[in-house]
């Protein structure tokens, strides 16, 4: 079965700093979709970020990016300039085809001013 | 567009009561899937349905909890009768299911209070 280990539980960074949450991942497939979710206090699951396995170049989306290592079955997020209302519970989660997402623990980012 | 929505948004009842959560997925997507999220933890899946059909319902506990989707639309979450430990966030989700790489988009949750 797969699963989802985030190590980090929580994660502080000042504003306007870059932060990198962790995650690893344990599959013996080959072909899946990874995922940083954003959960603020309000509890809507935002998506921030997705990785297609079979892609070699990390995506970005804005101020979020990430550091896929096929090989190591890692999947790191990386946040630059922090904003304050960058705050929440980051998730990662694996997913093969259309079913469901695996989740790994979580980890709590708080945002100093 | 509008989201996936939930209702309620809380729910604090007695043990041995029975409650149910519904949940109405984005237009136009055909698999819904219902999590749950225990305090400190990550979503666990209970039950995935595309259009009406339930195709994984492995982690349901049958015992107590029963799920429907009638028309392939709407769908809700039944627990009866409820335990103490049901306690947590019942999460909807829902994709479009058209390809391999389709999105799953959240509503809001409902937090359940067992006492």
């Amino acid at each position: 079965a797969q699963t989802v280990t985030q190590s980090q539980p929580e994660m502080s960074v000042q504003e306007a700093e870059t932060v990198t949450l962790s995650c690893t991942y344990d599959t013996s497939e080959s072909d899946y979709y990874l995922f940083w979710y954003k959960q603020p206090p309000s509890r809507q699951m935002i998506l921030v970020i997705r990785q297609e396995a079979y892609k070699q170049q990390n995506a970005t989306e804005n101020r979020f990016s990430v550091n896929f290592q096929k090989a190591a079955k890692s999947f790191s997020l990386k946040i630059s300039d922090s904003q304050l209302g960058d705050a929440a519970m980051y998730f990662c989660a694996y997913r093969r085809g259309a079913q469901k997402l695996v989740f790994g623990q979580g980890t709590r980012l708080t945002i100093n001013p | 567009e509008a989201g996936v929505v939930q209702s309620p948004r809380y729910k604090i009842i007695e043990k041995k009561q029975p409650v149910a959560f519904w949940c109405n997925p984005i237009s136009g997507h055909n698999t819904l899937y219902w999590y749950l999220q225990n305090l400190g933890q990550g979503p666990e899946l209970l039950i995935r349905y595309e259009n009406e059909e339930a195709v994984d319902d492995s982690q349901l506990p049958k015992d107590r909890f029963s799920a429907e989707r009638l028309k392939g639309v709407d769908s809700t979450l039944k627990i009866q009768p409820a335990e103490l430990g049901d306690s947590a966030v019942y999460l909807c989700a829902s994709s479009d299911g058209t390809s391999f790489s389709d999105t799953q988009y959240f509503g809001p949750g409902t937090r359940l209070t067992v006492l």
